[in-house]
């Protein structure tokens, strides 16, 4: 098992730029969470997806969406970038069965210049 | 809406010794609990986990976590402090049946030879 893999390890953009991240869940998985660790901080919730939806939102602007595939794997989408965003960008799985513990990736650098 | 409170942003042991990370939690509903680590420039490796079944809950690498519902807490210890358990450690909530995870800020753990 591959565990959750997330593509590419780092990202360097200009401001104004739009970026997409990618996150493949582990196996078994049907839902993925993305979250942004800026340095120093924990992680805040983005957005969820399950069924291809997204289910929940945290406090982000609408320049960050998503979408989720058939085969459960995901995509983060960034428009307009800030300086402001750039932080690690972690993606996480779990199945909607069970305890629902989410099992994290290695994560994306995005750095804005 | 649930948070968790990490008290201590930097805690330092020798080698050796016993670790005690804080963690304060609340929620609207009965929880699920977890403790993450994270190693420098990677994602986040689930400790251990709390279910609502045991208070004392048994984790990876020695580490354990009880469970206080009056006190609102699950603070994270080892009995033995050993060197490559310097990382930056993170408590955090979930709401039974939800999967929006609220993180805390982080305690970074240093082992002093």
């Amino acid at each position: 098992d591959a565990g959750v893999t997330q593509s590419p390890t780092h990202l360097i953009k200009t401001r104004g730029q739009q970026v997409t991240l990618r996150c493949s869940p582990k196996s078994g998985h049907d839902t993925v969470s993305w979250y942004q660790q800026a340095l120093g901080q924990g992680p805040q919730f983005i957005f969820q997806y399950y069924e291809e939806e997204e289910r929940q939102r945290g406090n982000f602007p609408d320049r960050f969406s998503g979408h989720q595939f058939p085969n459960y794997s995901s995509e983060l989408n960034v428009n307009a970038l800030l300086l402001g965003d750039s932080a690690l960008y972690l993606c996480a799985s779990s199945s909607q069965k069970g305890v629902r513990e989410q099992f994290f990736g290695p994560g994306t650098r995005l750095t804005v210049l | 809406a649930q948070s968790v409170t990490q008290l201590g942003s930097h805690v330092s042991v020798s080698e050796g010794a016993l670790v005690l990370l804080r963690c304060n939690y609340s929620s609207s509903v009965p929880p699920y609990l977890f403790w993450y680590v994270q190693y420098p420039n990677q994602g986040l490796q689930l400790l251990l986990k709390y279910t609502s079944a045991a208070t004392l809950v048994k984790g990876i690498n020695g580490f354990e976590a009880e469970f206080k519902k009056s006190e609102t807490s699950f603070h994270l210890t080892k009995p033995s402090a050993h060197m490559s358990d310097a990382a930056e450690y993170f408590c955090a909530v979930m709401p039974g049946g939800y999967q929006k995870v609220t993180f805390g800020t982080g305690t970074k753990l240093q082992v002093i030879p």
